[in-house]
């Protein structure tokens, strides 16, 4: 199946300070990626679905100015999590896929802790 | 809207028991719907997956019948093993707005296989 890498898979930073996540599709080409959050023992919640060359669409509830999400490349999506605090710790994943296709491959999960 | 509604765990099995995980859904139109496997610390892989009803997607000793009557897609192996230990997690891919399909999860089932 397609692959889709993840970068980083763990991270820890300091409240206040921005973190970036890489989801890179190696071996297609995305024009659509998903980026999901999950908290500890609970499913994956949708946070923003980005279209290659346009604005992410965000899900009610989500933070557009906190989550930056930039999808630049057919291959690379990015979000940056803002001004981080406690409360932004989970577990983000990416996933991507093409068009017309139902199938998503997902990225192995950046695990985030702010302290 | 859609809604993907799976049996709570967790599940404890012993070693070569049957395991059924339930999963019931809710969609309009006629949805794909998907098993994915998350184990500790990874992030979410394919199990098996049905695009039309009566389809049945297996893999690796897993099966799942699309059940349009029942608007059901229930996880079973005959004879589990420690090493599928894992989360399990039903999900459904149906039109939503824009061209993008996103998928819907359910809850999760956290299943321990003991030797």
């Amino acid at each position: 199946g397609a692959v889709v890498s993840q970068h980083p898979s763990r991270v820890i930073c300091k409240s206040g300070t921005s973190v970036k996540i890489e989801c890179r599709s190696l071996d297609f080409q995305a024009t659509t990626m998903f980026w999901y959050r999950q908290f500890p023992k609970q499913s994956l919640m949708l946070m923003a679905t980005s279209n290659e060359g346009s604005k992410a669409t965000y899900e009610q509830g989500v933070e557009k100015d906190k989550f930056l999400i930039n999808h630049a490349s057919l291959t690379l999506s990015t979000l940056t999590v803002t001004s981080a605090h406690p409360e932004d710790s989970s577990f983000y994943i990416c996933s991507a896929k093409t068009q017309e296709d139902t199938e998503a491959f997902f990225g192995q999960g950046t695990r985030l802790t702010v302290v | 809207g859609n809604s993907v509604t799976q049996m709570e765990g967790p599940v404890t099995l012993s070693e070569e028991a049957f395991l059924t995980i339930n999963c019931t859904y809710t969609a309009t139109g006629y949805p794909s719907l998907f098993w994915y496997v998350q184990y500790p610390g990874e992030g979410l892989q394919l199990l098996l997956k049905a695009t039309k009803a009566d389809d049945k997607g297996s893999n690796k000793g897993f099966e799942a019948t699309y059940r349009k009557e029942t608007t059901s897609f229930h996880l079973e192996k005959g004879s589990v093993q420690v090493s599928d230990s894992a989360v399990y997690f039903c999900a459904l891919s149906a039109l939503s707005s824009g061209s993008a399909r996103q998928l819907t999860f359910g809850s999760g089932t956290q299943l321990t296989v003991l030797p």
